[in-house]
């Protein structure tokens, strides 16, 4: 079965701080796509950065960006400078081959201490 | 404004009473999705529909109907709510496919099912 694995449950960081989040997926395709969304307390899913696996260069977004280690099959997202309206549960997703879905990791929830 | 439109947002039943959530986008989506998330699994998808009278299941399908007769609307069925069912819903949809693009996700619903 195809997997994501968020191997952290929670994590906090001081406001302004750098923070990175971790997520690993499973796959044999060589062409496919990876997603981070993100769920604050009003439960929108807001998407906050998409990769897509044939791109060498890592995707970025303002103050996120992406560390995508195609061989190991990682996809950790960084906040930079990171603000009190981060917090969130952050989601990474990745697309199985011939399947029209995402398939989610289990999900971190990030803490912004001010 | 662009939206994917789903209520109620919050529900509370009881075992074995109907109920249907309903779930409407203004883009001209090909694509909608269905969607629950539960703690510690993430969101898992139920159903999706590819276009007007093309729907098939997803990875958690049991327990649920949908029906796609118009572009813009996709509802979710319960015939006979049971306690596992209990969990947050989304509806999503997208251009044409729910793999590679983004997701655009209504607002979500809390159902409880005593």
């Amino acid at each position: 079965a195809q997997t994501v694995t968020q191997s952290q449950p929670e994590m906090s960081v001081q406001e302004a701080e750098t923070v990175t989040l971790s997520c690993t997926y499973d796959t044999s395709e060589s062409d496919y796509y990876l997603f981070w969304y993100k769920q604050p307390p009003s439960r929108q899913m807001i998407l906050v950065i998409r990769q897509e696996a044939y791109k060498q260069q890592n995707a970025t977004e303002n103050r996120f960006s992406v560390n995508f280690q195609k061989a190991a099959k990682s996809f950790s997202l960084k906040i930079s400078d990171s603000q009190l309206g981060d917090a969130a549960m952050y989601f990474c997703a990745h697309n199985p081959t011939g399947a029209q879905k995402l398939v989610f990791g289990q999900g971190t929830r990030l803490t912004i201490n001010p | 404004e662009a939206q994917v439109t789903q209520n109620p947002r919050y529900l509370i039943t009881v075992t074995g009473k109907k109920l249907t959530v309903t779930c409407s986008q203004n883009m001209n989506h090909e694509y909608m999705s269905w969607y629950r998330q539960d703690p510690g699994l993430g969101l898992r998808q139920i159903y999706y529909s590819m276009n007007v009278e093309v729907t098939d299941k997803g990875d958690v399908p049991e327990g649920y109907k949908v029906s796609r007769k118009e572009k813009r609307n996709f509802p979710l069925i319960l015939e006979s709510p049971s306690p596992n069912q209990t969990s947050l819903y989304f509806c999503a949809s997208s251009l044409y496919q729910g793999s590679r693009e983004k997701l655009f996700f209504g607002s979500g619903t809390q159902l409880s099912v005593l």
